[in-house]
């Protein structure tokens, strides 16, 4: 059984601190994907990795994929409150359109 | 364009009765996938349909059971429900291709009392 474990499960943070949360498994992927969630609302994609040791950017946002393709994190540069949410990484490309996720990470940042 | 639409967007059940969700996806996405948000457990794939066939499966019991409309509408069903069923239920669409990108629906609230 494929399972990603997320870390930490929770976060609470000040505006304009940075944040780094993990992604883990004992399994391959081919792609690695994170997703924000707000209350509400379904999961929105943020971004999509699958080359080992990718790096990519998004405003405030850094996402790394490992080199061995079994872990990912996803790094906050000086939170907003805006941010707040909860984050999911999920593992796909191993066994069709299924997506494994992770638990999340539920982020809050106080101004 | 308009997004994925779920309905209803919430629900109240009793045990032992059976339900039935609805998806309509993104106009022009033959795919659309099911699956069960819990606090305990987290996303958990339900199943996928493409083209009114069901091409992957996840690890849910025989009572949750879907299909396909040729519109690409979907309709998930689950039968004698449980305590345990109560969840946010999220359909995603996608074009069809397993690398393309999920668009998520805002999801059923489905609370079995």
């Amino acid at each position: 059984t494929q399972l990603l474990e997320q870390s930490p499960q929770f976060l609470s943070i000040q505006e304009g601190e940075n944040l780094t949360v993990y992604c883990n498994s004992s399994s391959v992927f081919s792609s690695l994907q994170w997703y924000r969630q707000e209350p509400g609302e379904g999961p929105v994609l943020l971004v999509t990795v699958v080359t080992g040791g990718e790096v990519k950017k998004l405003k405030r946002l850094t996402f790394q994929f490992g080199d061995a393709r079994k872990d990912s994190s996803l790094h906050i540069t000086a939170a907003q409150p805006g941010d707040t949410g909860l984050y999911l990484c999920a593992g796909g490309g191993n066994q069709g359109g299924k997506l494994i996720f992770g638990q999340g990470t539920e982020l809050s940042v106080k101004p | 364009k308009a997004g994925v639409t779920q309905t209803p967007r919430y629900l109240i059940k009793t045990r032992g009765q059976q339900v039935t969700l609805s998806c309509s996806p993104i106009s022009g996405h033959r795919s659309v996938s099911w699956y069960q948000q819990t606090p305990g457990q987290g996303l958990q794939f339900l199943f996928e349909y493409f083209s009114e066939t069901q091409r992957n499966k996840g690890n849910f019991p025989g009572r949750f059971s879907g299909r396909q409309f040729s519109n690409s509408r979907s309709e998930m069903n689950v039968s004698t429900l449980e305590l345990g069923d109560s969840a946010l239920y999220l359909c995603a669409s996608r074009l069809g291709g397993f690398s393309e990108k999920l668009f998520f629906g805002s999801g059923t609230q489905l609370s079995v009392l």
